[in-house]
């Protein structure tokens, strides 16, 4: 079992704010770091998946970066809106492709 | 429509009663999950098929029974053994054993 930790746990943030959460994994035997959005009452939706140290990826106002030699990802939201109000999940896998993922970051945008 | 459903939305089960979550999948996948969240703790996962008729066992599978019939199904038995079920219970499934694709979850409580 793989050692995936998200923080902050909570954030709060006003609408217009930009805002990051990391993520912080063993680097050993990394294979892929996989992103989640999770709203309320909602199935939780993929956002990225990076497998190469240096990978950045973007969609829309979020982005993300990775680290495998250190062992973290940062998720960056640019302009938070109250739509970008969830919970963010995080899952390093390893060579073994399963699935570790942390307790996740969630994200309120106050209007 | 593609996509993964869950039921029941909410099971009520008995002291010393079996009980079996359903999810199907129409979007042509090879390998189901079945992941449990419980507060305060990352989704961790009971078991996992990559093809139909074979399962494995997650990290936490005691007290739990799958079946893989089919390809578009894969439900989950929680036994009289499992003496702690109450939780929510997220389906997901993936093209070999990249991206999973989650279906909406299924709380169980225990009366």
């Amino acid at each position: 079992i793989l050692n995936v930790e998200q923080s902050p746990q909570s954030l709060h943030v006003q609408e217009g704010d930009s805002t990051n959460f990391t993520c912080s994994f063993p680097s050993s035997n990394f294979y892929a770091l996989h992103w989640y959005r999770w709203e309320t009452a909602k199935s939780p939706e993929a956002l990225f998946v990076m497998t190469l140290n240096g990978d950045e990826k973007k969609k829309g106002r979020i982005s993300a970066t990775l680290n495998t030699k250190e062992g973290y990802s940062y998720l960056y939201i640019k302009g938070s809106q109250p739509e970008d109000s969830a919970t963010y999940l995080c899952a390093p896998t390893n060579t073994g492709n399963q699935f570790y993922f942390g307790t996740g970051t969630s994200l309120t945008v106050i209007p | 429509d593609g996509g993964i459903t869950q039921s029941p939305k909410y099971l009520f089960r008995k002291e010393g009663q079996n009980v079996t979550l359903s999810c199907e999948q129409n979007l042509n996948h090879d390998a189901m999950y079945w992941y449990r969240q419980d507060p305060g703790q990352g989704l961790r996962l009971i078991y996992y098929s990559q093809i139909v008729n074979d399962f494995q066992k997650g990290d936490i599978a005691e007290g739990y029974s799958v079946s893989r019939e089919k390809k578009e199904s894969f439900p989950l038995t929680v036994t009289s053994a499992q003496k702690n079920p109450t939780a929510f219970y997220l389906c997901a499934s993936s093209i070999d054993m990249g991206t999973q694709y989650f279906g909406p979850g299924t709380r169980l409580l225990v009366l």
